[in-house]
């Protein structure tokens, strides 16, 4: 069965940090592109960022570039996004989605909050 | 960033009748990547439809997609009631791969 199981989330204060992780299992999740996508309370989903089968490749939304970074360890079937500097407007659940654009397969989520 | 505007922003309508929901492109999606997801209370969304018209495995075939450039259709030709939530339109031609606001689609 394929399934992606994300950790990592919880509350921060605007300005810190958070390194949130994805466990695949049930794939070869070194063939396939990965994405996180976010989706902010009663709204709708925001792709992220995304990152080839390889890691050779990687895009982010304008909103996060130079603060987000989407990383992959094959090795371990995991894929990463380190967050820093963090605004209220950061505050979603964010999931990891197999593909890099279409996302077939989500994982449940984890709730990212950023107060102070 | 291509923006995505659904409409209409709510749909009421009973079991049984066919729901047309659009989804309109501000520059035209290339290659038709345009794809549906379906998100109940929740739950994690879902995929429908992707390559514009192509189901993903295991959608019913009551559900259809349509449309090309910058207008785009998906079609629920028989609700079924667990067919009412919120459908998202998703272009992927070009980055950021933006959504759609999202079309509530109730009971009446």
């Amino acid at each position: 069965e394929v399934q992606l199981v994300e950790s990592g989330g919880g509350l921060v204060q605007p300005g810190g940090s958070l390194r949130l992780s994805c466990a695949a299992s049930g794939f070869n999740f070194n063939d396939y592109w990965m994405s996180w996508v976010r989706q902010a309370p009663g709204k709708g989903p925001e792709w992220v960022a995304n990152i080839k089968g390889d890691g050779s490749e990687k895009d982010y939304v304008d909103s996060v570039k130079g603060r987000f970074t989407i990383s992959r360890e094959n090795g371990k079937n995991s894929l990463y996004l380190e967050m820093n500097s963090l605004t209220v407007e950061d505050t979603a659940v964010y999931y990891c989605a197999r593909g890099g654009a279409v996302a077939g397969v989500w994982g449940q989520g984890t709730l990212v909050t950023v107060s102070s | 960033e291509i923006v995505l505007t659904q409409s209409p922003d709510t749909l009421s309508l009973s079991p049984g009748e066919r729901a047309t929901l659009s989804c309109r492109a501000s520059q035209s999606v290339s290659s038709n990547y345009l794809a549906w997801y379906q998100q109940k209370p929740g739950q994690v969304p879902r995929l429908l439809i992707y390559g514009a018209s192509s189901r993903d495995a295991g959608i019913p075939d009551r559900f259809s997609g349509g449309g090309s450039g910058t207008d785009f259709t998906l079609t629920i030709s028989r609700l079924d009631p667990e067919d009412f939530a919120v459908y998202y339109c998703q272009q992927y031609g070009r980055s950021p791969h933006t959504f759609g606001q999202g079309t509530k689609l109730e009971i009446k």
